[in-house]
């Protein structure tokens, strides 16, 4: 089976621009996760969906972040404007059900220049 | 609120040999889960081992087995007989009943030939 399928791999724009990062989870999984993850703060969760509904976006940093799941396959994660402390490794990730043990995609390296 | 500590920044062991990485977390749930994951230089997030705070049996997968201490809420990792292929970033990592991961700030482990 597929795992969790994020793209690009890598991200490099400059300041102001408008960067979505996609995410679809493994099917059939219920719950999907976004994760940031910096040397400073380490792993972050930034939001969560329960049958593509936004259940906590509490670690959502400010308003440019926003994130959405139009049908259980598909999730995305925008930021506009981007800044350049928005550089970091962003994680999607998809469970079967809650408290499961999470599955990880393999992350997108964001550099805003 | 719940809290993930790793206190030891950086491990070292020699091929063959066992250790042992420290995970200390602060809940006030009483139902909660507890991972730790790997995270190779591939940057992949790599689950190693479950434990449910309500089972009293410390879980075990292969070569890797935790302690688990609940009244001190203490979470550790023994990796028996290291490979080289365990080199990587360890993360601890605790799950409560709202499905939300809080991680530590990650072991380095350095296997020696």
């Amino acid at each position: 089976d597929a795992g969790v399928i994020q793209s690009p791999r890598h991200e490099v724009t400059e300041m102001g621009q408008e960067v979505t990062l996609r995410c679809k989870p493994i099917s059939g999984h219920d719950y999907l996760f976004w994760y940031r993850q910096t040397m400073m703060r380490g792993l972050e969760l930034l939001i969560y969906f329960n049958n593509n509904v936004p259940i906590d976006d509490s670690g959502m940093p400010e308003d440019r972040f926003s994130a959405k799941m139009p049908n259980a396959s598909f999730s995305t994660l925008k930021i506009q404007p981007s800044e350049p402390r928005d550089s970091a490794v962003y994680f999607c990730a998809s469970a079967i059900g809650g408290n499961q043990p999470q599955h990880f995609g393999d992350g997108t390296r964001l550099s805003i220049l | 609120a719940q809290t993930v500590t790793q206190s030891q920044p950086e491990m070292s062991v020699q091929e063959a040999e066992t250790v042992t990485l420290s995970c200390t977390y602060d809940t006030s749930e009483s139902d909660y889960y507890l991972f730790w994951y790997k995270q190779p230089p591939s940057r992949q997030m790599i689950l190693v081992i479950r434990q449910e705070a309500y089972k009293q049996q410390n879980a075990t997968e292969n070569r890797f087995s935790v302690n688990f201490q609940k009244a001190a809420k203490s979470f550790s990792l023994k990796i028996s007989d290291s490979q080289l292929g365990d080199a990587a970033m360890y993360f601890c990592a605790c799950d409560n009943a709202g499905n939300m991961l809080t991680f530590g700030g990650g072991t380095r482990l350095m296997v020696k030939p």
